[in-house]
């Protein structure tokens, strides 16, 4: 299964809402999880099951979705908020987990 | 407070061989199927190998197919990955990842990464 995401670049000034898109070549269903990851810094789990949002993650992050079409919005971006986000399908078992190629969020 | 520290990341040159480790604590290792995830500069996050809690199945990427080899000692808390026949595309941060739930035959999100260890292939 490939994942797809785009923009590969998001320019968005902090408090403005940002929205990133992942599309899958095959439906997962909702098997369907968001990571970020900053410089020097191991992926975060931020969204598991299309749009179930991980332990400690902040409600302005919010995922949605299903089969081949999902979203991560981010509401009023804060500094700390500007990093590369990932999608990943976990459908499979056999696992073959696949990772979308990645979205850079970056300070306009 | 799950903890993943991976080590016996380093130069090495095409064709040699390395091993990466990876020491588990704050959770019953045991009991979680684990996962290697690498991270390229051009290509982002891909996943590379599972290995299920009680080792009875293990699983690779085609790109590693034959070359990498995962296991486990859950009596030392600790995952493995023996790397041969090394390629300059396998230079990359490599992360340990613990699934997110101990599920059994049903592929889950990583819910703790470790920090990463670098492995360069270059001569």
């Amino acid at each position: 299964i490939v994942m797809t995401q785009s923009p590969a670049t998001l320019s968005v000034s902090p408090g403005e809402r940002a929205t990133l898109s992942c599309r899958a070549s095959q439906s997962v269903g909702t098997n369907l999880a968001w990571y970020q990851q900053k410089p020097g810094q191991a992926p975060r789990l931020l969204i598991h099951g299309a749009f179930i949002r991980a332990t400690g993650i902040p409600a302005r992050f919010s995922g949605s979705g299903s089969g081949t079409e999902f979203t991560l919005s981010i509401s009023s971006l804060q500094s700390e908020d500007f990093a590369v986000y990932y999608c990943q399908q976990y459908n499979n078992w056999p696992p073959a987990l696949t990772f979308g190629g990645g979205t850079k969020v970056e300070i306009k | 407070e799950v903890q993943l520290v991976e080590s016996g990341g380093g130069l090495v040159k095409p064709g040699g061989s390395l091993r990466l480790s990876c020491e588990a604590s704050g959770f019953s290792f045991s009991i979680y199927n684990m996962n290697w995830v690498r991270l390229t500069p051009g290509k982002g996050l891909e996943w590379v190998s599972s290995i299920t809690s009680t080792s009875s199945d293990r699983f690779y990427a085609d790109s590693v197919k034959g070359r990498f080899t995962i296991s486990r000692d859950n009596a030392k808390s600790s995952l493995y990955l023996q790397m041969t026949s090394l390629r300059a595309d396998d230079t990359a941060v490599y992360y340990c990842a613990r699934d997110r739930e101990a599920v059994v035959e049903v592929a889950d999100s990583l819910g703790s990464w470790g920090q990463g260890t670098l492995v360069t292939v270059s001569s």
